[in-house]
């Protein structure tokens, strides 16, 4: 089964608009991370967030926000002030079995 | 070097070769994975590395052959691959096991011929 969707394969924003990134998970576990990676077109995966499941407050790094609803079991990217060099693959992940489930990506694109 | 460094950046062999491919990590992490990306694919995890000590085989062919001498250094050795193995290969790292956020390396592009 799968664990974690990313329903939108594509998405395009203006440059300096805020966009988001839908990420949805299904575990049992009580205890669990959401992760969002940025892989530009040069392959390395970057690190971009992290978000424990008993973190009360969202979490935000620079210009990168994830939206928790854990009753709704979604963690959602917004990026705000898009720039050109945001335009990648984005992954969003989790942490279940000792592993981390990926989902399948969504490529942004920012257009000047 | 910083990071987690991957070499080669490209690799293209024959059914019949034997390569390896090489990941260093200079983070001080005590944890390093490989994982395959296939075009349109999420990651697939192959294995994990804690302490030195192999604690995750996720059901990969014995053509792929992971070792880490290490807790820096993590080696995939190949031989007799096939087509269908061609992907990137990405190495990351981490302090502590999958609860912590994994650095990754700028991977491996592998086309078998």
């Amino acid at each position: 089964a799968q664990k974690i969707t990313q329903t939108q394969p594509g998405m395009f924003v203006q440059e300096k608009e805020a966009v988001t990134l839908d990420c949805t998970y299904d575990t049992s576990d009580q205890s669990y991370g959401l992760f969002w990676y940025k892989q530009p077109s040069s392959g390395e995966m970057i690190f971009l967030i992290y978000q424990g499941s008993y973190d009360e407050q969202n979490a935000t790094e620079g210009r990168y926000s994830l939206n928790f609803q854990k009753a709704r079991k979604s963690a959602n990217l917004v990026i705000s002030a898009s720039q050109l060099g945001d335009s990648a693959m984005y992954f969003c992940a989790t942490n279940q079995g000792g592993k981390l489930i990926f989902g399948q990506g969504t490529e942004l694109s920012v257009k000047p | 070097e910083t990071g987690v460094t991957q070499t080669p950046r490209h690799l293209v062999m024959g059914m019949t070769n034997k390569k390896s491919l090489k990941c260093e990590q200079h983070l001080g992490h005590n944890a390093m994975y490989w994982y395959k990306q296939s075009a349109k694919k999420p990651l697939e995890l192959m294995f994990v590395y804690s302490l030195e000590e192999r604690v995750e085989n996720n059901s990969v062919p014995s053509r792929f052959s992971p070792e880490c001498p290490n807790s820096s250094h993590l080696f995939l050795h190949l031989h007799t691959l096939q087509p269908e193995d061609s992907a990137l290969y990405l190495c990351a790292s981490s302090q502590g096991g999958s609860a912590y956020e994994q650095y990754f390396g700028p991977g491996t592009r592998l086309t078998v011929t």
